[in-house]
């Protein structure tokens, strides 16, 4: 069984300050794993994957995510918010092979002047 | 330019009115598939189709029917629509089963059964 939990609903940072997203995943399986962006109104964006070549990802916008198998984790971070950046995020997970898409319940990442 | 197309992006229904909502990618992806999305609950998978010609029921298949067209376009159907429809659906495509360059999405249909 597979499954993806994002620890938190509601992040709010300062502008300038590092953002983190956590998100943890439960697989019988050596996941692939990706985070995708949501602005308001609009459709999913992907942001990064992760498909078990190098542990740390890097993608759009500044952010990454690093995958780390021993504790089910592939949490998204950026050194320094942009009010752009609000918006809800959303942690996925897929089998290799497989061709199903779980998705997290997100996380609304607010961004303060 | 290259992506996926869901038509309409808006739509009110009474409930019991049945609609069809329809997405089409340029993309030559082998899968696609529908997605609702509602509040705290993330993304839900409805229905997928993994090439043309197959369809397999998703985690809320139930009050919903697909039709996989050609390889372009797989279409949602609501029969008899109720309240609990409510939703922003999301129509998504990957290119071939066992691929795993994540999905490219629509922008998404806001439909509200009343």
């Amino acid at each position: 069984a597979q499954s993806v939990t994002q620890l938190d609903s509601h992040v709010s940072v300062s502008e300038g300050t590092p953002v983190l997203l956590r998100c943890n995943y439960s697989s019988s399986y050596s996941p692939s794993l990706f985070w995708y962006v949501q602005h308001p109104n609009k459709g999913l964006q992907l942001l990064l994957k992760y498909t078990s070549a190098a542990t740390l990802v890097k993608g759009i916008n500044g952010f990454e995510a690093e995958f780390k198998k021993s504790e089910t984790s592939f949490h998204l971070t950026k050194p320094s918010a942009h009010m752009s950046d609000a918006a809800e995020y959303f942690c996925v997970v897929t089998l290799y092979n497989f061709n199903k898409f779980y998705f997290g319940s997100g996380t609304k990442l607010n961004v303060k002047p | 330019n290259a992506g996926v197309t869901q038509t309409p992006k808006f739509q009110v229904l009474k409930t019991g009115q049945s609609m069809t909502l329809q997405c089409a990618q340029d993309m030559n992806h082998n899968s696609m598939y529908w997605y609702r999305q509602d509040p705290g609950m993330g993304l839900r998978l409805i229905y997928y189709s993994a090439s043309e010609g197959t369809t397999d029921k998703g985690e809320v298949p139930n009050g919903y029917n697909v039709s996989r067209l050609n390889k372009r376009e797989f279409s949602l159907r609501l029969e008899s629509a109720a309240p609990s429809q409510t939703s922003v659906y999301f129509c998504a495509s990957s290119e071939r089963q066992g691929e795993n360059y994540g999905y490219t999405f629509g922008s998404g249909t806001r439909l509200t059964v009343v």
